[in-house]
């Protein structure tokens, strides 16, 4: 059982719709993140939310729109995806942003 | 930038037999992490090494720090099925990167009973 829990488990769009993925904590957590992972490759870092700031933003394109609504919530806005951009993203937290991360379930990705 | 190497990439393991898999970070590390994930699942924790030379055990399974914070190893002993899954080393720079957590490309594990 993981304790960030992440909706939807799975999520197929057309490259012209807008959806949004959710991640949610409640470890009191001070720091979250958005991972991409493709098949058979480490997690790749996107996004870091530090005291729900964004610290840290990998140069990732404009079409992935994070927002940090509170200190438990995590979102990740989707518009107009590439077929490329189908993939694992998962969600984790952890204490401080130096400290361990714990995932959520991931959400799985398809680009029509 | 800072890069994390791992290897070995692939596994094959004997249900009972031992085994290593190495990291190495082109730069010091703060701390190294490491985290478990099973096919179809997700990343899970497993340990944090902070210091130099640090070595933690879990059971069955070894973690080592370099002396130089630069490099990391995992020695599974008497493997299990249950020990199937990818390991991913996970290396932590300095403070102005606190957040980037730098993964290896991970150890797919893979146990013959």
């Amino acid at each position: 059982d993981t304790e960030v829990t992440q909706t939807p488990k799975h999520l197929v769009m057309g490259m012209t719709n807008k959806k949004s993925l959710k991640c949610e904590q409640h470890m009191g957590h001070r720091a979250m993140y958005w991972y991409k992972q493709k098949a058979k490759k480490p997690p790749e870092l996107m996004f870091v939310y530090s005291y729900e700031k964004l610290s840290i933003n990998e140069s990732v394109p404009s079409r992935f729109s994070p927002e940090c609504p509170n200190s438990s919530l995590l979102n990740l806005h989707l518009h107009a995806l590439q077929p490329e951009d189908s993939a694992l993203y998962l969600c984790a937290s952890s204490q401080d942003s130096n400290q361990p991360q714990h995932f959520g379930d991931g959400t799985r990705l398809s680009i029509l | 930038g800072q890069q994390v190497m791992q290897i070995p990439q692939y596994q094959h393991v004997q249900e009972g037999e031992d085994f290593t898999t190495y990291c190495n970070s082109s730069t010091t590390l703060s701390n190294i992490q490491w985290y478990k994930q099973r096919p179809g699942g997700h990343p899970v924790f497993l340990i944090q090494l902070v210091k130099s030379g640090e070595v933690k055990k879990q059971k069955r399974l070894t973690f080592q720090f370099g002396e130089a914070k630069k490099n990391s190893s995992l020695h599974i002993t008497a493997t299990q099925t249950t020990d199937v899954g990818t390991y991913f080393c996970a290396g932590l720079g300095t403070t102005d990167s606190w957040g980037k957590l730098q993964f290896g490309a991970g150890t797919q594990v893979v146990v013959t009973p």
